[in-house]
């Protein structure tokens, strides 16, 4: 699985863009890029998924650069229930299937 | 749908004590995991199994033993319980090739106390 790389926080507040960032140099051609949200006492839950180019679903987009080595999601708008930690996975999961989350990145939005 | 199921959802252990930590899914997927999560940090993956009778270690399996005896069902066993193991367990299952659409899915989460 490719390594990532990601912020460890981010700050906002409530009505802003937020664009996190992460990073995987080392992507490989069957790799999907997957992005999962986490609330407070609670597992993580799937936001958006995307391979090439920009994805966009009723909650965020992911934009992918051509190189595919990094991946940025932006939420729009957010607002404090959008407070959590978000972690970036990348992989296609075929065979040996070993998925680290890391620490992934806390989001505080503030009103 | 009932998803990912874990049970128990609290639970108090004594130092040296052993339990299970039960966990199962209705959507026949191949992939289940274990990660635990101590407070403020991330989730580290203890056990995987990619298939029925097929498992492996993450990045912190001592203490702990799993098996996949059916593809519904990934029971995490503490064999000695220690304080350090004090944290939220959860489960996780998905598809084994991350095509378009496919993606994990969590249980609620166990959280154990050892004293």
């Amino acid at each position: 699985l490719a390594k990532t790389t990601q912020p460890i926080s981010m700050d906002s507040y409530e009505g802003q863009e937020v664009n996190i960032t992460c990073s995987h140099n080392n992507i490989a051609t069957n790799d999907y890029i997957t992005w999962y949200q986490q609330f407070p006492s609670q597992g993580p839950r799937f936001i958006i998924q995307g391979y090439k180019t920009k994805v966009t679903n009723e909650v965020a987009s992911l934009f992918i650069p051509a190189d595919r080595k990094s991946s940025t999601l932006s939420l729009p708008r957010v607002s404090l229930s959008d407070t959590a930690v978000y972690y970036c996975l990348v992989g296609d999961k075929t065979g040996g299937f070993k998925t680290i989350f890391g620490a992934g990145t806390r989001l505080f939005v503030k009103a | 749908n009932a998803g990912v199921t874990q049970t128990p959802k609290f639970q108090v252990l004594k130092t040296g004590q052993s339990m299970t930590l039960q966990c199962a899914q209705d959507m026949n997927h191949e992939y289940m995991s274990w990660y635990r999560q101590d407070p403020g940090m991330g989730l580290r993956l203890i056990h995987y199994s990619v298939g029925a009778g097929i498992t492996d270690q993450g990045e912190v399996p001592n203490g702990y033993n799993v098996s996949r005896s059916t593809t519904e069902d990934f029971p995490l066993r503490l064999l000695s319980a220690a304080p350090s193991q004090t944290s939220v367990y959860f489960c996780a299952s998905s598809y084994r090739q991350v095509t378009s659409g496919n993606t994990i899915y969590f249980g609620e989460g166990s959280w154990l106390t050892v004293v």
